[in-house]
């Protein structure tokens, strides 16, 4: 099973949005609605920002939203905030295993 | 206050084994699935392999089929990874997960980890 496409790289000013793609396949991303995201800081336990592709835990601010279409999925993040900066993986049901994506560090300029 | 804490890792050479263990508090372990999640130095994060609530089911990656074997003591809220013929490609972080609902039928996102076990396989 290989890993889903993250780009390594996003950035976005302090109040702008950034929006960071997840592409796997029609046997994983396409075929579920079970993708959800994470947030990890360095040094950091991962956190859930976004689970069945568009759904936030409680306590997850609003700024944070997933969507997808096809076999790609999508983590906007609006109003960015310093806090933010951190890297984010995707992750996704590919029937009777799960698969995280390679990564993007997200940079608040 | 909702937990999950692992133990059991350390340096050990290639081809030795080792047990990982997860212990859980604050929460009802007996309904929810677990997995268990490796990060490498510097690396991304990989799925390792997940356990049903009753421990009736486990699946695994690929790169742990026939040297891993997850199960788990729901008397005594605890998870384990074995690991067996450890290559130096296994030296990573180890996290267990809850997921996020309980009797889960398809893996869903994970929303308690612990603080991971570092597991080094080195000569």
């Amino acid at each position: 099973q290989s890993a889903l496409t993250q780009p390594p790289s996003a950035s976005g000013s302090p109040g702008q949005s950034v929006t960071i793609s997840c592409t796997g396949t029609s046997s994983d991303v396409g075929a579920y609605d079970y993708v959800s995201w994470y947030q990890q800081h360095p040094g950091k336990a991962p956190k859930v920002m976004i689970y069945e592709v568009s759904k936030r835990p409680s306590g997850v601010p609003d700024r944070f939203s997933g969507s997808k279409s096809g076999n790609t999925a999508s983590l906007t993040v609006s109003g960015l905030q310093a806090e933010d900066e951190a890297d984010y993986y995707c992750s996704a049901y590919a029937g009777s295993n799960n698969v995280f994506g390679t990564g993007t560090k997200v940079t608040v300029l | 206050q909702v937990q999950l804490v692992e133990s059991g890792g350390g340096v050990v050479q290639p081809g030795r084994s080792l047990r990982l263990s997860c212990a859980a508090s604050g929460f009802t372990f007996t309904t929810y699935n677990v997995h268990w999640v490796r990060q490498a130095p510097g690396k991304g994060l990989e799925w390792v392999a997940v356990i049903s609530y009753d421990g009736r089911n486990q699946y695994y990656a690929e790169a742990v089929k026939g040297r891993f074997t997850i199960s788990r003591d729901n008397s005594k809220n605890t998870l384990y990874l074995q690991m067996n013929s450890l290559r130096a490609e296994d030296t990573a972080l180890y996290y267990c997960a809850r997921e996020i609902s309980i009797f889960g039928l398809i893996p869903d996102a994970f929303d308690v980890w612990g603080q991971g076990t570092m597991v080094t396989v080195s000569s």
